[in-house]
């Protein structure tokens, strides 16, 4: 069964500590997406990369980097986490175009205290 | 630019009703579009898709189709069961791939009462 495993379900962190967040899939995808999921604010796209080396920036990516060195691997990096960065984040990968859907992880849930 | 406009909810059925979550979307050209399920604490799981005008995307006992006309996909299901409670959403990747991403809608949540 194809996967993208992320490497937490939850995480608590403290005020200006600088958090990885990491993402693994299985299926040889080109494209791999970050975004951050709040209530009456839907999900808003944080990274994105279609390649090893290659990102872009999303909808949000203020205080936020990320990483992809090898294709399977994509990390999302909180630099000096704050309180409002306390979310759900979600990773999903997809074959190039995403025409056939993204397949997505499940989830990590970090509060920033 | 491309966006998806759905209804938010809470949607209370009770179970074995009709459901219907309307969806519809604005894009150039023919967009893929999408329905995702979240269960609660889960990720989004892709329900069902269509990629042209009229195809009908079906699983589950859940059917959308892809209607040109009126920019719709409406999600439906004939009966539904307590185990569909969950947050829907529907999404749209443009014609021709979508450089940057979905396109969500912002969910709507789905409670089906026994």
């Amino acid at each position: 069964d194809v996967k993208v495993t992320q490497s937490s379900r939850y995480l608590v962190k403290r005020t200006g500590e600088k958090v990885f967040l990491e993402c693994v899939q299985d299926m040889d995808h080109e494209n791999m997406f970050w975004y951050r999921q709040d209530p009456g604010l839907g999900l808003r796209l944080i990274y994105f990369s279609y390649d090893v080396k290659m990102k872009e920036k999303g909808d949000i990516p203020e205080g936020y980097s990320v990483s992809r060195e090898k294709k399977e691997r994509f990390s999302l990096i909180l630099e000096s986490a704050s309180t409002n960065q306390t979310s759900m984040y979600l990773c999903a990968s997809s074959l190039t175009g995403g025409a056939y859907g993204y397949t997505f992880g499940s989830g990590t849930r970090l509060t920033v205290v | 630019g491309n966006s998806v406009t759905q209804m938010e909810g809470p949607v209370t059925l009770s179970e074995e009703a009709f459901l219907t979550i309307n969806c519809t979307y604005t894009a150039t050209g023919y967009p893929s579009l999408f329905w995702y399920v979240q269960y609660p604490g889960e990720g989004l799981q892709l329900l069902l898709k269509a990629t042209k005008a009229d195809d009908k995307g079906s699983n589950k006992g859940f059917e959308a189709t892809y209607r040109k006309e009126t920019t719709s996909f409406h999600l439906e299901k004939g009966s539904v069961q307590v185990s569909d409670s969950a947050v829907y959403f529907c999404a749209l990747i443009p014609s021709g791939g979508g450089a940057d991403g979905l396109t969500f809608g912002k969910g709507t949540h789905l409670i089906i009462q026994p």
